[in-house]
């Protein structure tokens, strides 16, 4: 399972927290995503990024913020972690175009208490 | 933006018996359709694809089929088997300006075969 890697694996975390969630890839893709997901809503985009240093918002980008300084890694941060962001967050990975394979990472799953 | 609906929610079926997955998407500028599985604590995997200048694709027990001028596309797959469990995730991708690169989901199927 090589190429795109999420970290932590599990995180719980405390209401009002700051907490970062990782990714890195090595396939030099431009584009990478984050995606949360919860039971009936199936993967929603919250950010995604065509290249370093160029991000925008996805459709639920509220209480999150992201960076790109390097192609390979794609930080997500929660900049103050409420009960509602408790979810599984996915980063993925594709090359550019509208029509190429995306990849995923393991996920990270998020508790706020 | 592409809004992408998926049904039905869930999908009981025995097995050798076929699975029928539908999807609508809204943007007629989408023109990259993905199917993922998701086995159960797993990462989404692309099982199957298609582009807007072809109608149908088949890759063993799984085929997709894409209706443009009705905005839909479906995920059928034979002969079920038990591994065959899973999530199914239908997607839209497009080409322009507001969707260049993105990939707009729909909600997910839970399929269960049952032996």
């Amino acid at each position: 399972d090589a190429g795109i890697t999420q970290s932590p694996r599990y995180k719980i975390t405390e209401t009002g927290r700051q907490v970062t969630l990782m990714c890195h890839q090595t396939w030099s893709h431009s584009y990478m995503f984050w995606y949360r997901q919860d039971l009936g809503h199936g993967l929603r985009l919250i950010y995604y990024s065509a290249a370093a240093d160029i991000t925008d918002k996805g459709e639920v980008p509220d209480g999150y913020v992201v960076s790109r300084s390097k192609t390979e890694n794609f930080p997500l941060t929660l900049e103050s972690a409420t009960r509602s962001q408790t979810s599984v967050y996915f980063c993925a990975s594709r090359l550019p175009g509208g029509n190429t394979e995306a990849f995923f990472g393991q996920g990270t799953r998020l508790t706020v208490v | 933006g592409e809004n992408v609906e998926q049904h039905p929610s869930t999908l009981s079926v025995q097995e050798g018996d076929s699975a029928v997955i539908k999807c609508t998407y809204s943007d007629s500028a989408s023109n990259y359709f993905p199917w993922y599985k998701q086995e159960l604590g797993k990462r989404p995997q692309l099982i199957i694809d298609i582009r807007s200048n072809v109608g149908e694709k088949k890759d063993q027990r799984i085929a997709v089929t894409l209706n443009k001028t009705a905005k839909h596309f479906s995920l059928h797959i034979t002969e079920t088997q038990p591994e065959d469990s899973a999530v199914y995730f239908c997607a839209a991708s497009g080409t322009t300006t507001d969707s260049w690169g993105k990939l707009q989901f729909g909600a997910g199927t839970q399929v269960v075969v049952t032996p």
